[in-house]
């Protein structure tokens, strides 16, 4: 089973809302990440956590804050979000972080929409 | 830098007619090499991957994926493509130096004609 599922599929937000992105997996993978990906582009990496630790943050504005509360979820904390931040958030998880060969399972990500 | 390009933004076949999406790497070893589809407003599925061994690599749904060293190239092919096959097909490679990051080309759009 390679399946890594977000909740919600959906997102509407406005620009002072607070709200969560979710994500799961029972792989017993150690790595998992997020992706922002707008329309027609490839996926930009945001965060790894490696064993629950925050490995890579990629220069992410403050208005996103990840979470792994244990080695099977991933949160992304939304605040204050800017229109621009509108786009498809993907999960990921791997088996470990850090080795060219490991292979990224992905989620059917999170379409949202800040008004 | 690494990099990955692949050449073709948009491709159009027919239902029922062979494929074949380019993919050219830069990278100074050998390459960890991946091919991801993507469905409207869907995650990344991984179709096959290369690490080493046999050039000529199987994948999901019928695809393969030939790495020639020589080339840069790691070409994905379907010998009879179906309307469901029409996505966003990525192609990877694993970033050197243990980083454990992906690098993803642009992405080229299939479109399949009835």
């Amino acid at each position: 089973d390679t399946e890594v599922t977000q909740t919600p599929k959906h997102l509407v937000m406005g620009m002072t809302n607070k709200k969560s992105l979710k994500c799961e997996q029972h792989m017993g993978h150690r790595a998992m990440y997020w992706y922002k990906q707008k329309a027609k582009k490839p996926p930009e990496l945001m965060f790894v956590y490696s064993y629950e630790k925050l490995s890579i943050n990629e220069s992410v504005p403050s208005r996103f804050s990840p979470e792994c509360p244990n080695s099977s979820l991933l949160n992304l904390h939304l605040h204050a979000l800017q229109p621009e931040d509108s786009a498809l958030y993907l999960c990921a998880s791997s088996q470990v972080w850090g080795l060219e060969q490991e292979t990224q399972y992905f989620g059917p990500g999170t379409r949202l929409l800040v008004l | 830098a690494q990099s990955v390009t692949q050449p073709d933004i948009h491709i159009t076949v027919s239902e029922g007619a062979s494929l074949e999406l380019r993919c050219n790497y830069s990278y100074g070893a050998t390459p960890y090499l991946f091919w991801y589809v993507q469905s409207p407003g869907q995650g990344l599925q991984l179709l096959l991957k290369y690490f080493s061994g046999d050039t000529l690599v199987q994948g999901i749904k019928g695809f393969e994926a030939e790495f020639k060293r020589s080339q840069s190239s790691f070409n994905l092919r379907k010998p009879s493509v179906h309307w469901s096959d029409a996505a966003e097909y990525f192609c990877a490679v694993g970033l050197s130096g243990n980083t454990g990051k992906l690098i993803f080309g642009q992405g080229t759009t299939l479109q399949v004609k009835p």
